[in-house]
């Protein structure tokens, strides 16, 4: 069964500090990961991943994916208050069909 | 004005009852989901569409049905809702483009059911 674990499940950091979120895979084929922010309530995108070893970067956010380890992580350097959200991992299946698998995500905490 | 919308936002219904959940967009996209979030289990999948003849059914079905009425429009119900319906519900579109498989997700919809 495809699954996609994220972790760690919760994180408390001060302001300033780095952290680096990962979501590992259980799936065979999948065309893109991609992750998510999710402060209130909708999650808003942050990156897409397709090739292995490319990183993308926003600002203080950057994300790289690994296909032979079977992970991604999500690092987010100078941390501030308005980073604090969940962050979902999300791996869009290649099995004939657009299913998006979800990660159970990580609750980022960061305290002034 | 939002380009996925979900209505009602809030609602408090009671065991055995039905309830629809709508959901519209203005993306032009065809593809379109529903999900629900619980603490820790993250989203997911309760039906998506391809288009207006394509529902598929996601891994928890069960006690839910859809109707896509139009491109822009797909709605979930609750036929008899039960307690353990109680999430945040999520809408969501993407357009299926290799340039761009992010998803667009409507503003939720926080359902009690007591």
């Amino acid at each position: 069964e495809d699954k996609v674990v994220q972790s760690p499940l919760s994180l408390v950091v001060h302001e300033g500090d780095t952290v680096t979120l990962n979501c590992s895979y259980e799936v065979t084929n999948f065309r893109s990961l991609l992750w998510y922010k999710q402060e209130k309530k909708a999650p808003t995108f942050l990156f897409m991943l397709t090739s292995s070893g490319i990183e993308k970067k926003s600002g203080r956010l950057s994300s790289i994916l690994d296909k032979k380890e079977l992970f991604s992580i999500l690092n987010i350097t100078a941390t501030q208050t308005g980073d604090s959200a969940i962050y979902l991992c999300s791996l869009l299946g290649t099995s004939g069909t657009y299913k998006y698998i979800f990660g159970t995500g990580t609750r980022l905490k960061v305290l002034a | 004005d939002a380009d996925v919308t979900q209505t009602p936002r809030n609602r408090i219904t009671k065991t055995g009852k039905r309830i629809m959940l709508e959901c519209s967009q203005t993306k032009g996209h065809d593809r379109m989901y529903w999900y629900r979030q619980d603490p820790g289990l993250g989203l997911r999948l309760i039906y998506y569409s391809f288009d207006v003849k394509d529902i598929n059914k996601g891994e928890i079905s069960d006690g839910y049905s859809v109707s896509r009425q139009a491109q822009a429009k797909f709605s979930l119900s609750l036929e008899s809702a039960i307690p353990n319906q109680t999430a945040l519900y999520f809408c969501a579109t993407s357009d299926g483009l290799a340039s761009s498989y992010e998803q667009y997700f409507g503003p939720g919809t926080r359902l009690t059911v007591t």
